[in-house]
């Protein structure tokens, strides 16, 4: 099956940097990659997502990059602000099925 | 995309009990999937729900433990039988992934058993 792996499991940055977190997966027939945002005490929440036959994907200050070769995924947050202080997960699939999640991202924005 | 309602959203119950978790999607899909979040962990699937078939477990997730039922398109329940303080986690549902959405979660249930 599926795995993911992330890295690294904690970033601490400080406001206006950038921050990036990696994902590689093993499953070269996983078409989509989600990235969550998960706040404490909260669901898992959508940021972005890209499908296989997009290298790059930008929303505002956040970007995801897809690199289907090597099997791995990233996402960039410019800008940084306290309120992105959270953990984040990356994840694939094949549309439709079950994604399978990376160990997350405990990310920190200090001022 | 789709809204799942989820509840109970947290219970504390007593080891050796049994607790049965309900969501309700606001639109027809064909496969729901079930989540389990260990404090401070990620998700790890429990199983797919199809409607009309056999929920699918994933390795370390057996039916006796998990017991889940798929009536119709829009509903499932997940029970966690017979637990144990090791069972306690937050407990989510999903949907998605065709067309252009995204997956969904439900609101999540923090089960946390005594």
């Amino acid at each position: 099956g599926e795995n993911v792996e992330q890295h690294p499991s904690t970033l601490s940055v400080q406001e206006g940097d950038s921050a990036v977190i990696k994902c590689t997966y093993s499953d070269s027939a996983s078409n989509y990659f989600p990235w969550y945002k998960q706040e404490l005490g909260k669901r898992p929440q959508l940021i972005i997502d890209i499908r296989s036959n997009v290298g790059e994907k930008k929303d505002q200050r956040i970007a995801v990059t897809l690199n289907k070769t090597a099997k791995h995924f990233s996402l960039h947050i410019t800008e940084t602000q306290p309120e992105d202080s959270a953990v984040y997960f990356c994840a694939a699939s094949i549309l439709g099925y079950a994604l399978n999640f990376g160990k997350g991202t405990s990310l920190l924005v200090t001022p | 995309s789709a809204v799942i309602s989820q509840k109970p959203s947290r219970d504390i119950c007593q080891r050796g009990t049994s607790l049965t978790i309900q969501c309700q999607v606001d639109s027809q899909v064909t496969m729901m999937f079930w989540y389990r979040q260990q404090p401070g962990q990620s998700l790890t699937l429990i199983a797919t729900a199809n409607q009309g078939s056999e929920a699918t477990y994933e390795s370390g997730f057996v039916i006796d433990k998990f017991p889940i039922s798929r009536p119709n398109l829009t509903f499932s329940t997940l029970t966690v039988s017979n637990m144990s303080p090791e069972d306690s986690s937050i407990y989510l549902c999903s949907v998605g992934g065709l067309g252009d959405y995204g997956y969904t979660f439900g609101s999540g249930t923090r089960l946390t058993v005594v």
